[in-house]
């Protein structure tokens, strides 16, 4: 079955400083990738689908990369409102729909 | 706008059943998978269960495999999940969600609702 691992757990980092997130897949993916944000309490919201693109209204601090099993989300300058829980879900091999396990964000 | 609203959520004893449901608005609802996504207290994300758009493909992860049940209701714009044996570790907050389209991820989310079992 296909499995997703996230790099690190978490990510200890200032306001204004940049991210870089892992998602690895067992398998080749090619672009079948997402990635969400949850914020506390409330529902994970889209970023990034097909590795790369942005959904509806997200910023452009947020962009992705990647392809085949090793996928990247970059956020270019932490805004306040970034420090959440993120995860990544594969759309090629399915069911199940595969999420990572997440990457928390917090404030250094 | 989208809007997804679940509701039938609460606390139910173990070996019991219990029915969500979400009410869509906004987008033509027959023209997409929708999905149920669980997140157990302080855990991560677990797909549980879809169906197509017209209703007549439903899947499910192994763990619910048997004993929930997905659906839809086209004509009411509702989706639903019919849980049944509910066991300790289905405590959950269960998403309704919209999929973007074929091979595509969850574009919109419902804010959840919790069921709880517990004896």
């Amino acid at each position: 079955e296909m499995a997703l691992t996230q790099s690190p757990a978490t990510l200890s980092l200032s306001p204004g400083e940049s991210a870089t997130l892992s998602c690895r897949a067992s398998q080749n993916i090619g672009t079948y990738l997402a990635w969400y944000q949850q914020r506390p309490g409330q529902a994970p919201r889209l970023l990034i689908y097909d590795a790369s693109n942005r959904a509806n209204a997200i910023p452009a601090r947020f962009s992705g990369s990647g392809s085949g099993t090793d996928f990247t989300l970059t956020i270019s300058g932490l805004e306040p409102e970034d420090f959440a829980v993120y995860y990544c879900q594969q759309r090629l091999i399915w069911p199940p729909f595969t999420f990572g396990p997440g990457t928390k964000i917090e404030i250094k | 706008e989208v809007q997804l609203l679940e509701s039938g959520g609460g606390l139910v004893q173990p070996g019991g059943s219990l029915r969500l449901s979400c009410a869509a608005s906004g987008f033509t609802f027959s023209h997409y998978a929708m999905s149920w996504v669980r997140q157990a207290p302080g855990k991560g994300l677990e797909w549980v269960a879809g169906i197509n758009g017209l209703g007549s493909e439903p899947f499910y992860a192994d763990s619910v495999m048997g004993h929930f049940t997905v659906s839809r209701d086209n004509s009411q714009n509702t989706l639903y999940l019919q849980m049944n044996s509910l066991r300790a570790e289905d405590t959950a907050v269960y998403y309704c969600t919209k999929e973007m389209g074929l091979t595509k991820p969850f574009d919109y989310w419902g804010q959840g609702t919790l069921v709880t079992v517990s004896s």
